[in-house]
């Protein structure tokens, strides 16, 4: 069936330092990626997106980039600050017959101070 | 301000209750659903609705139950029928209910079993 796959599950960077983390989709008919980040007892927060039609985002230290033909995407955090530690989930979805987006496990990103 | 408000924050059950989860939002959106997260876990479609009256099993329905009779309301009753209902539940919404279009949660409801 469907999936993605996300990975590294937990990821631990020291402050300043680059994140970076994958996710890999399974259905060649995706066509949306969104990423979200979820601190402890909160729902998701979207923090960027990116449509098929496009190979990179980017929205200050945060980025996208996406590799159809590998059907995988990643999100890059540049100059990591403690806010940012929280769990981030990518996403896919597919631009008919289903209203339903595959998530990623989540990957618990902590940033070292 | 626009958003998606889930009440009651936390909820607890006794054995063999039914409890109902209230979901509302202000965005216009179309399309609703219910997601389960379980501690550490990804996110699981319970149930969603793309317009008022219509409403469609997610990859969990087992043991809940929803209504859309309005569009800014989506409520979730988790049954008695549901023999492991402790988790987090998220209450989400999005325009048009097309894939490909954003989707916003709400700020989430605890239930826990006592």
């Amino acid at each position: 069936g469907e999936n993605v796959e996300q990975h590294p599950s937990t990821l631990s960077v020291q402050e300043g330092d680059s994140a970076v983390i994958k996710c890999t989709y399974s259905d060649s008919a995706s066509n949306y990626f969104p990423w979200y980040k979820q601190e402890l007892g909160k729902g998701p927060q979207l923090i960027i997106d990116i449509r098929s039609n496009v190979g990179e985002k980017k929205d200050q230290r945060i980025a996208v980039t996406l590799n159809k033909t590998a059907k995988h995407f990643s999100l890059h955090i540049t100059e990591t600050q403690p806010e940012d530690s929280a769990v981030y989930f990518c996403a896919a979805s597919r631009p008919s017959g289903t209203y339903k987006y595959i998530f990623g496990t989540g990957t618990r990103l902590k940033v070292l101070a | 301000d626009g958003g998606i408000t889930q009440s009651p924050k936390y909820l607890f059950r006794k054995e063999g209750q039914n409890v109902t989860l209230s979901c509302e939002q202000n965005l216009n959106h179309d399309a609703m659903y219910w997601y389960r997260q379980d501690p550490g876990q990804g996110l699981r479609l319970i149930y969603y609705s793309q317009i008022v009256n219509d409403f469609q099993k997610g990859d969990i329905a087992e043991g809940y139950s929803v209504s859309r009779e309005k569009k800014e309301s989506f409520p979730l009753t988790v049954t008695s029928a549901q023999k492991n209902p402790t988790a987090f539940y998220l209450c989400a919404s999005s325009k048009q209910g097309l894939s490909g279009n954003t989707i916003y949660f709400g700020e989430g409801s605890w239930l826990t079993v006592v």
